[in-house]
């Protein structure tokens, strides 16, 4: 069947200007989570979402950061006056959500470059 | 708070040889274990896991086990092939369901 689907593959924006990236989780997956995976910080968690709530934004990084889903299914990361730090690969994972156990499987990811 | 280490890269090896990459965590309770790998120019994928105590993960040729004792979930494979070259992270599911990750392994199998 369908994976995670992530969009779009690559982004470049200029500094300062907002990015959104989408991602559509594995059909029937309630539970969400976005990552990131830079050079300098390795794979970082961002964000978890069951259903369309997020028990744990612990790992957004400032309040440029936030995150959204809808419908229990499509969920989108809005960064805001990005800045170069912000560039990296931006992963999305879904798992079934119960248990809470469950193995995440992973999109390909957003390439998010800054200039 | 919960971590993962892992053996830093690059790791290069020769086709057909043995392959060990050590993890140990750190954490509150017993988590469940995972080797996630990433080939060149592709996503995260699950390899193995493990939920408990002494489970053994299995796939492809690699296992992992779960030791409590030592909290280490080494991965290895008897014989390496080219195709096996890629980025291979531990990485342990906190209570919160979030993956927490080591720094990733590179691997380069050579024929």
């Amino acid at each position: 069947g369908a994976g995670v689907s992530q969009s779009p593959s690559n982004k470049v924006t200029e500094k300062g200007k907002d990015v959104e990236l989408r991602c559509d989780p594995i059909s029937g997956h309630t539970a969400l989570y976005w990552y990131r995976q830079s050079l300098g910080q390795g794979l970082e968690f961002l964000i978890y979402f069951q259903g369309n709530s997020a028990p744990d934004k612990s790992g957004l990084p400032s309040d440029r950061f936030s995150a959204e889903r809808t419908g229990g299914s499509v969920s989108t990361l809005t960064i805001q006056r990005t800045q170069q730090e912000d560039s990296a690969v931006y992963l999305c994972a879904s798992s079934p959500g119960q248990p809470i156990t469950d193995t995440q499987y992973f999109g390909p990811g957003t390439r998010l470059t800054v200039l | 708070g919960n971590s993962v280490t892992q053996m830093e890269g690059p790791v290069t090896l020769s086709e057909e040889a043995f392959l060990t990459i050590n993890c140990t965590y750190t954490a509150t309770g017993y988590p469940s274990l995972f080797w996630y790998v990433q080939y060149p120019g592709e996503g995260l994928q699950l390899l193995l896991k493990a939920t408990k105590a002494d489970d053994k993960g299995s796939n492809k040729g690699f296992e992992a086990t779960y030791r409590k004792e030592t909290t280490s979930f080494h991965l290895e494979k008897g014989s390496v092939q080219v195709s096996d070259s890629a980025v291979y992270f531990c990485a342990l599911l906190n209570q919160g369901g979030k993956l927490i990750f080591g720094q990733g392994t590179e691997l380069s199998v050579k024929p």
